[in-house]
């Protein structure tokens, strides 16, 4: 079936670094925009960056503008958010999703979601 | 950027009822609207895009509406399953969530 499997969370002291991994089965990841998708403990989510199907694009959320890079690896099925300069404002849950499209529309949503990588940057 | 505000932020209600969340965009999104239900320490899942379509395996009890700001999610019936926290998201620029609406069963 379609999953994607997140790695590489873990404790982390401010100003550091880390890399997140997603890893992808069940469909052709090449052919998919994908996104990164935080959540705070206990609180809602925030759509942290995306980037197109061939790479090519990429965007950022404001807060991690400038300090996370997204990036794809299509040979290898995997999705990366490399996260430096981390704060402690960036303690999260970091989900990955795949993003779906009304064929011959503009419509978009989020399907499926990794299981989940916790991430905390603490001194 | 367009912010997304639900409400209310949390609900209790009992088996049977019917339940509304309403989600209100900060600018015009069209039908860019998106509803997402999250249970307790798992991964949200996708209930309703482009405002009123049910994704696939969803009950029909669920459903969608609204236009240009103002949608809504509705549960006709509410079941013990229906628990969690519902989440809108707009895709009309960018995307951006809702703060999330807790429903709990009385």
């Amino acid at each position: 079936q379609e999953q994607l499997v997140e790695s590489g969370g873990g404790v982390v002291k401010p100003g550091r670094s880390l890399r997140l991994s997603c890893a992808a089965s069940g469909f052709t990841f090449a052919n998919y925009a994908m996104h990164w998708v935080r959540q705070a403990p206990g609180k809602g989510l925030e759509w942290v960056a995306v980037i197109w199907s061939d790479g090519n694009n990429k965007y950022y959320g404001d807060s991690v503008k400038g300090r996370f890079t997204i990036s794809r690896d299509n040979s290898q099925n995997t999705m990366y958010l490399q996260m430096n300069s981390l704060r402690v404002e960036d303690t999260a849950v970091y989900y990955c999703a795949r993003e779906m499209v009304v064929e011959g529309a503009t419509h978009n949503w989020f399907d499926p979601w990794g299981q989940g990588t916790l991430v905390t940057v603490s001194s | 950027d367009i912010q997304m505000t639900q409400s209310p932020s949390s609900l209790s209600a009992s088996i049977g009822d019917r339940v509304t969340i309403t989600c209100r965009a900060s600018q015009r999104i069209y039908s860019y609207l998106n509803w997402y239900q999250q249970k307790p320490g798992k991964a949200p899942k996708v209930l309703i895009y482009a405002t009123s379509t049910l994704q696939s395996g969803v009950p029909s009890r669920f459903s969608g509406s609204g236009s240009g700001t103002d949608f809504t999610l509705t549960i006709s019936s509410l079941q013990p399953e229906d628990f969690g926290t519902y989440y809108c998201q707009q895709t009309y620029t960018f995307w951006t969530f809702g703060q999330g609406t807790k429903v709990e069963i009385k």
